[in-house]
């Protein structure tokens, strides 16, 4: 059975304050690492997807990395904007997708 | 190209109702997957349609069903409501092998009282 665990659950930043955002995973089998950011009542958008240890995307001041059991989202001077919740996910196909809890991230002007 | 419609966005129901969920999927994917989000927790697999059949389902009871339509639209049923089932139920369309990542609804929000 997929794991995925994230780590912190709440994340509070001032603006321009940088950090990362981690996630455990256990898979039989990577079919891909998928990150979402999730907006309160919203449904999840769609970030990045990473297949294979060493591959990193980015995308404005978000940058994607994975290894053999983790994966890190690096935000880089975060705006207020970057406020929501983050998302990561494992899995897809017949078994379906299985997410980790989310870590809020709140960056306050 | 359009995204993926959900529809109602919010639906209040009674302990022991049926309720039937609606999802477009988003032009050229194929498959449709269905998630329940409760609060504050990631959201759970219910299942997913594939050519009109179920071909994947998570640890959801047989009162959890659905449908999927020649143009891969498709439905979620939930019989015999629970208080437990109030939730943000979401949809997910993709091509079969997910390979190209997930587009998800905005979600509909189920209230049972």
């Amino acid at each position: 059975e997929d794991q995925v665990t994230q780590s912190p659950e709440a994340l509070r930043l001032q603006e321009g304050e940088s950090s990362s955002l981690n996630c455990s995973y256990t898979v039989s089998g990577l079919r891909g690492l998928f990150w979402y950011r999730q907006d309160p009542g919203k449904g999840p958008e769609f970030l990045f997807t990473l297949y294979s240890a060493g591959e990193e995307k980015e995308k404005e001041r978000l940058k994607a990395t994975l290894t053999k059991k983790e994966s890190f989202l690096h935000i880089t001077a975060p705006k207020p904007e970057d406020s929501a919740t983050y998302l990561c996910v494992v899995g897809g196909g017949a078994d379906g997708l299985t997410f980790g809890k989310g870590t809020h991230l709140i960056i306050q002007p | 190209e359009t995204g993926v419609t959900q529809s109602p966005t919010h639906l209040i129901k009674t302990r022991g109702q049926q309720v039937t969920l609606r999802c477009s999927s988003q032009s050229g994917h194929n498959t449709v997957s269905w998630y329940q989000q409760a609060l504050g927790q990631g959201p759970q697999f219910i299942f997913q349609y594939y050519r009109e059949e179920e071909n994947g389902r998570g640890n959801f009871p047989p009162r959890f069903s659905g449908l999927q339509f020649p143009n891969y639209s498709s439905e979620l049923n939930v019989n015999a409501l629970e208080l437990d089932d109030s939730a943000l139920y979401l949809c997910a369309s993709s091509r079969y092998s997910g390979n190209y990542g997930y587009t998800f609804g905005s979600g509909t929000r189920l209230t049972v009282v």
